[in-house]
């Protein structure tokens, strides 16, 4: 059984521009959910998505934007980057909303010079 | 209000040492599930353990062991005779339900390393 698959896992990226991270959940899972995680703030909830829609959101400005596709699949956008985003995006997929069981993928490292 | 926390930052032993990660928790649902997760140097998140809040017997599994006790609002976890390959920063995690909300909230994570 495959994993939580994101690509890419590593970027770089310069300020003023944008950047989208994509995660495949395992198959199967409807819930995909994505953290961001830095060295002053540790692991934060970025926002959560099931069956196609945005069911909650973390405490991020609106440059941080998402989608999920009918095959579950996901993508976060990050655009106008700014130094501070640089940080290890991680996704966790399961199988419903509100899930008593996330597995992660390996997280893509963003880096914004 | 939800909240984990590991005061341990980082701990050093060396290989066979048995060490214990302390966590503590904060929340006001009658029942919840707690979780561990290990992050290796390559970043991965991987599960260790689930936790309800029903169950508090005690856990083991090879050499890792969890001891839950409700009443001090803790969850500990305790590697026996350490590797070097447990060397990992480990998260102790507790799901947040309700209303819009719906996440895991994270300690800030203890950093083990095991010196050979």
């Amino acid at each position: 059984k495959a994993g939580v698959t994101q690509t890419p896992r590593y970027l770089i990226k310069t300020r003023g521009q944008q950047v989208t991270l994509s995660c495949s959940p395992i198959s199967g899972h409807r819930s995909v959910s994505w953290y961001q995680q830095t060295p002053g703030q540790g692991l934060q909830f970025l926002f959560e998505y099931f069956s196609e829609t945005q069911r909650n959101k973390g405490n991020f400005p609106g440059r941080f934007s998402g989608r999920q596709f009918s095959n579950s699949r996901s993508e976060m956008n990050v655009s106008t980057l700014e130094l501070g985003d640089s940080a290890l995006y991680l996704c966790a997929s399961s199988l419903v909303s509100q899930g008593r069981g996330y597995t992660f993928g390996s997280g893509t490292r963003l880096t914004v010079v | 209000a939800q909240k984990v926390t590991q005061a341990q930052t980082e701990i050093s032993v060396v290989e066979k040492e048995d060490v214990t990660l302390d966590c503590v928790y904060e929340t006001r649902d009658t029942t919840y599930y707690l979780f561990w997760y290990k992050q290796p140097p390559s970043g991965e998140l991987v599960f260790l353990i689930r936790r309800n809040s029903f169950d508090e017997q005690n856990e083991i599994s090879g050499r890792y062991s969890w001891n839950f006790q409700k009443s001090t609002s803790s969850f500990n976890f305790t590697i026996t005779a350490s590797q070097v390959v447990d060397s990992a920063v480990y998260f102790c995690a507790l799901p947040h339900y309700g209303g819009a909300t719906n996440k895991l909230i994270f300690g800030t994570g203890t950093l083990l390393a095991v010196q050979p």
